[in-house]
């Protein structure tokens, strides 16, 4: 298996755009998380699903960002209008189950807002 | 917010010496994991320790837990430069099954050659 595979690894825009982050699990995994790695906060969780089925969003920070699973091998993250605090890595994770396996993390999309 | 809290910030230590990673957290936990993260990529799982165990041990890591203590620590023996990296901690809270993992902010560990 390939891993967790997120698209694109660099994204540079500018403020007020519209960004989507794209996220393709492992196969046969059944939950995905959103997290958010900035410098001042650290690994931030934003969203996770299970069975594509939004749990919690409780991370999420404002209405400005928005997040699917329409099926089990691929989530988008998008952000509408995208600000310069929006600046940071953002990672997708997923896992079979909540066991004993831990979550397998992507490479990480490095989003910059100018 | 922060569950776990990693001690030290930053670590710098010879190839070859003990590098020892502390991590303290809240509220009772399910479980507690330790991760890698090398500059510029994701994190790798490490290892994974229940609230019922005490210590366990992969390859030359080994991680203890003191749940009475709210505090778990993950000891990299004959470090090698491989190993520089940031390690981190996340906790499972214990009452619910939730998915929410979270994370401390990390020891910097740097093994020089």
């Amino acid at each position: 298996d390939a891993g967790v595979i997120q698209s694109p690894r660099h994204e540079v825009t500018e403020m007020g755009q519209e960004v989507t982050l794209r996220c393709k699990p492992i196969s046969g995994h059944d939950y995905l998380f959103w997290y958010r790695q900035t410098m001042m906060r650290g690994l931030e969780l934003l969203i996770y699903f299970n069975n594509n089925v939004p749990i919690d969003d409780s991370g999420m920070p404002e209405d400005r960002f928005s997040a699917k699973m329409p099926n089990a091998s691929f989530s988008t993250l998008k952000i509408q209008p995208s600000e310069p605090r929006d600046s940071a890595v953002y990672f997708c994770a997923s896992s079979f189950g909540l066991g004993g396996a831990g979550y397998t993390f992507g490479s990480g999309t490095r989003l910059t807002v100018v | 917010s922060q569950q776990g809290e990693e001690d030290p910030q930053a670590l710098s230590i010879q190839e070859g010496e003990n590098a020892t990673m502390n991590c303290s957290y809240k509220t009772s936990i399910n479980n507690l994991q330790w991760y890698r993260q090398n500059s510029g990529r994701g994190l790798v799982h490490l290892i994974l320790i229940r609230s019922n165990e005490r210590e366990k041990h992969s390859g030359r890591l080994r991680v203890t837990l003191d749940t009475s203590k709210k505090s778990s620590s993950l000891l990299i023996t004959a470090s090698r430069a491989a190993d520089t990296a940031s390690y981190f901690c996340a906790t499972r809270e214990g009452s619910s099954n939730t998915g929410k993992l979270i994370f401390g902010q990390g020891t910097t560990l740097q093994v020089k050659p």
